[in-house]
């Protein structure tokens, strides 16, 4: 089974910084990676796909990149709405397993 | 519009069968490229994915599951249910069900390609 490790588990940040979640998967899976958003309490949001893609409705400061087997998330100009636990997940074949989240925190 | 919701038991007595309901709307489930999975969230932990089923009737399921999972579609009822036999405590959690469309690739298959739209989910606990 293909693994994730996503780092760091947890960053502080101020509104206006720009982050970058990584995440590693333990085998090559080309492109297949998809990143989500969870508020508390809320049901996860997907922001980004294959990597790369934004979602329809995702604003243009989250980007996505990597391919294989390295993958990160940037978040440019941080918003308050932005503070949440953020999940990468494979996709490249069953089990299609999460990572173990990166909650960004305010400074 | 895609919608999704979840619904089942708040409490499930260990070695129950736990049985839960994803009711869809804005997609046919069959002659089309989707499907819905289903995702558990224990409490304070990261999301775990645990079975799906597509429009082809193609049925996956996490092996962390015990004791033979089911997943089944009615596209009359526009439902999709999930039943965990001999349930546990460890089974306590939120369950989400989610909307795909699945992508073809000539190694790997058929796939979802993102969970791209999610029931607001529906909290579970197995205990005596």
């Amino acid at each position: 089974d293909i693994q994730l490790t996503q780092s760091p588990v947890s960053l502080f940040a101020s509104v206006g910084d720009t982050v970058t979640i990584t995440c590693r998967a333990s085998h090559h899976i080309a492109g297949r990676l998809n990143w989500y958003q969870q508020k508390s309490g809320v049901a996860p949001r997907l922001l980004i796909y294959d990597a790369s893609r934004l979602q329809t409705g995702v604003p243009s400061r989250f980007s996505g990149a990597g391919f294989g087997g390295e993958f990160t998330l940037t978040i440019s100009r941080l918003q308050p709405d932005d503070f949440a636990t953020y999940y990468c997940q494979v996709s490249f074949n069953s089990p299609f397993t999460f990572g173990q989240g990166t909650k960004v925190e305010i400074k | 519009q895609i919608t999704l919701r979840e619904s089942g038991p708040t409490l499930v007595k260990p070695t129950q069968t736990l049985t839960l309901t994803c009711t869809f709307s804005g997609f046919p489930l069959e002659d089309s490229e989707e499907g819905v999975a289903w995702i558990r969230q224990s409490p304070g932990k990261a999301l775990e994915w645990l079975a799906l089923i597509d429009s082809n009737d193609d049925r996956r399921y996490s092996a962390s599951l015990r004791s033979g999972p089911t997943i089944i579609k009615d596209t009359s009822r526009q439902q999709v249910v999930l039943r965990l036999p001999n349930a546990d405590p460890v089974d306590t959690g939120t369950y989400y069900c989610a909307h795909f469309v699945r992508i073809y690739n000539y190694v790997t298959g058929y796939n979802p390609r993102a969970f791209d739209i999610w029931g607001q989910g529906t909290m579970v606990t197995v205990s005596s």
